[in-house]
């Protein structure tokens, strides 16, 4: 899998839209992008998966450039509960390699 | 339609007994993966399963770590002879189908050794 890497943290207010992005310099052709969403004491939750140029879903959109070395996560208008960790994954989709790699993510702290 | 079980939700061992984990997978789901977090920590891949096999345990430790699926009833991961070192959350997650990274977790065992 490919290494990723990510801020360690980052504040937001509520009401603001949130970009989170993600390092991927050594992506391969095969390899997608997914990004899960972790609260404490809970376990981390799918939110959107891509390869290329962008995705939406009523979470969250992801956006892939062309190049594919990088991700951005857009959640928008965070409130409260969007505080948590988010964890940015690039891997091969249909591989043997199912051991799903996670960085120490992305720590987001909303405001009010 | 229920999500992915672990039970029990935290278990208290003392050093050098042994701690069993259950996983009971989403409804439909034959696919199985075990993870460790330790604290302030990303999740660390262990073993992933299927219906009574083991598909890759390269993230297991070879020594006290063992892990199965059987065709009737929850995963188990047993840790024997358990030493402080090994308290940590260890969640499950299944999935539908063997080819994605949309996996859905259960809310974690939290293990303590004393």
């Amino acid at each position: 899998l490919a290494k990723t890497t990510q801020p360690i943290s980052m504040d937001s207010y509520e009401g603001q839209e949130v970009n989170i992005t993600c390092s991927h310099n050594n992506i391969a052709t095969n390899d997608y992008i997914t990004w899960y969403q972790q609260f404490p004491s809970q376990g981390p939750r799918f939110i959107i998966q891509g390869y290329k140029t962008k995705v939406t879903n009523e979470v969250a959109s992801l956006f892939i450039p062309a190049d594919r070395k990088s991700s951005t996560l857009s959640l928008p208008r965070v409130s409260l509960s969007d505080t948590a960790v988010y964890y940015c994954l690039v891997g091969l989709l249909n591989t043997g390699g199912f051991k799903t790699i996670f960085g120490a993510g992305t720590r987001l702290f909303v405001k009010a | 339609n229920a999500g992915v079980m672990q039970n029990p939700r935290h278990l208290v061992r003392r050093r050098g007994q042994e701690a069993r984990l259950r996983c009971s997978p989403m409804k439909g789901h034959s696919h199985v993966y075990w993870y460790r977090q330790l604290p302030e920590e990303g999740l660390k891949f262990m073993v992933y399963l299927q219906k009574e096999n083991i598909i890759d345990e390269s993230g297991m430790p070879k020594e006290r770590f063992s892990a199965e699926f059987p065709k009737e009833g929850p995963s188990i991961l047993r840790i024997q002879q358990v030493v402080r070192g090994d308290s940590a959350a260890y969640f499950c997650a299944s999935s539908k189908q063997r080819e994605t990274y949309e996996q859905y977790f259960g809310p974690g065992t939290r293990l303590t050794v004393t």
